[in-house]
């Protein structure tokens, strides 16, 4: 089956502590991206990348970082530079074509502060 | 950057009965994308509905159907014969043409009552 894979499901962070998530895709999309969403609200991107090695910020990148050394997955770290991590965490691609355009998502990853 | 304006927090409507969720953007892009997502109890983002901008007619996906006013920069959808399974947060959102950078709405939170 095609789709995107986030994992864990939920993650528990520590103080001080960083946390990566993780966002793979057997799609053979060039598109990946990465938003926060936070209870009763939007979603808000952070990064998103059009090709391998090339990423972009979104609106709220202080305290985040990510990589794209291969197609398949952008994974998303959670640094301990982001004060309020707690949120759920949206990964998605696409496949960037023209009349193509739109968005895959992953299930999504609950993280929280202990 | 764009902005994605969704002025209804709340509605709710009547089995069977047809609704409206509104949605308002800001760019001076000519050439752009819009699109409704769906996103039910369980968090999954769904893909309700998608608009080129180029396009003068509009966009319609079974019981689903948008007004877009591209010189009003409006795009609002309707739910017609509304069902209990369309309970969800409903997400308008954005993409600009060539970067693939989607802007997501604030939401309206949907309820069908029986």
């Amino acid at each position: 089956d095609g789709g995107i894979t986030q994992s864990p499901k939920y993650l528990f962070r520590k103080e001080g502590q960083n946390v990566t998530l993780s966002c793979e895709q057997n799609l053979n999309h060039d598109a990946m991206y990465w938003y926060r969403q936070d209870p009763g609200q939007g979603l808000r991107l952070i990064y998103y990348s059009q090709i391998v090695n090339d990423f972009q910020k979104g609106d709220i990148a202080e305290g985040y970082s990510v990589s794209r050394e291969k197609k398949e997955s952008f994974p998303l770290t959670v640094t301990s530079a982001q004060k309020n991590p707690t949120a759920f965490y949206l990964c998605a691609s696409s496949a960037g074509v023209d009349g193509n355009e739109k968005l895959f998502f992953g299930s999504g990853t609950q993280l929280s502060v202990l | 950057a764009q902005t994605v304006t969704q002025s209804q927090p709340e509605m709710s409507v009547q089995e069977a009965e047809t609704v409206t969720l509104s949605c308002t953007y800001d760019t001076s892009e000519s050439n752009y994308y819009l699109f409704w997502y769906k996103q039910p109890p369980s968090r999954q983002m769904i893909l309700v509905i998608r608009q080129e901008a180029y396009k003068q007619q509009n966009a319609t996906e079974n019981r689903f159907s948008v007004n877009f006013q591209k010189a009003a920069k409006s795009f609002s959808l309707k739910i017609s014969d509304s069902q209990l399974g369309d309970t969800a947060m409903y997400f308008c959102a954005f993409m600009k043409h060539v970067t693939n950078d989607m802007r997501f709405g604030a939401g309206t939170r949907l309820t069908v009552k029986p």
